[in-house]
């Protein structure tokens, strides 16, 4: 069975200071890997996508996000954040095989403080 | 304009009722979605319809049906509404049944008393 586990689920940051926001799946198949961020009362957003070629993905509002095969991570990063990037962000993998059913992580609900 | 749009936002109905919530995209996409987020913000994929086919139907009890009279309507029929039926529930739609970005309604918020 594919899995996602966040691995935090609130996290704490001064405006302007550097973000991780870690994930971790299992799967034993090749995935796909998504970052998706949910503003408060609001329908998800992509972020960013790996399906294949260079391991480090860049998206919008400046994140990017690192594939790592080995560690089966997908770590979520911003050198510098915004009062306006505190939202809930979703990590979730998509496989060829299941019919591509999106499986989503938990949450990690990023709080900037000023 | 609203690329997915869902009605109503706001959903508080009784025990035992019966309801729909309709959702629409304009973006001329293929493959349309419900997810189901519960109160600690966990999202769980209900249902995805193909070109009006049913391509993803995950262990949802019998009284939820959905139905796509064309490919860019998809609404959820819920029968005999239940206390854990209380979520927000989301449509969403992408390219193709792939998936590989998909586009979020803003969620109808159901609450059963």
């Amino acid at each position: 069975a594919q899995s996602v586990t966040q691995l935090d689920s609130q996290v704490p940051v001064f405006e302007e200071a550097p973000v991780e926001l870690r994930c971790n799946y299992s799967s034993s198949v090749s995935v796909y890997l998504f970052w998706y961020v949910q503003y408060p009362n609001q329908g998800l957003q992509l972020l960013l996508k790996y399906l294949s070629g260079s391991t480090l993905v860049k998206g919008i509002n400046g994140f990017e996000a690192e594939f790592n095969k080995s560690q089966t991570s997908f770590h979520l990063r911003k050198p510098s954040v915004h009062i306006s990037d505190t939202a809930e962000y979703f990590c979730a993998l998509q496989s060829n095989t299941g019919g591509f059913k999106t499986i989503f992580g938990a949450g990690t609900r990023l709080f900037v403080k000023a | 304009d609203t690329a997915v749009s869902q009605t109503p936002k706001y959903l508080v109905t009784q025990m035992g009722n019966d309801k729909s919530i309709k959702c629409e995209q304009n973006l001329g996409h293929d493959t349309m979605y419900w997810y189901k987020q519960d109160s600690k913000k966990f999202l769980k994929i209900m249902f995805s319809y193909n070109n009006k086919e049913l391509i993803i139907n995950e262990t949802v009890p019998n009284r939820f049906s959905p139905k796509s009279p064309d490919k860019a309507h998809l609404n959820l029929h819920i029968n005999s509404l239940e206390l854990g039926d209380s979520a927000v529930y989301f449509c969403a739609s992408s390219l193709t049944r792939q998936g590989h970005e998909q586009y979020f309604g803003p969620g109808t918020r159901l609450t059963v008393t």
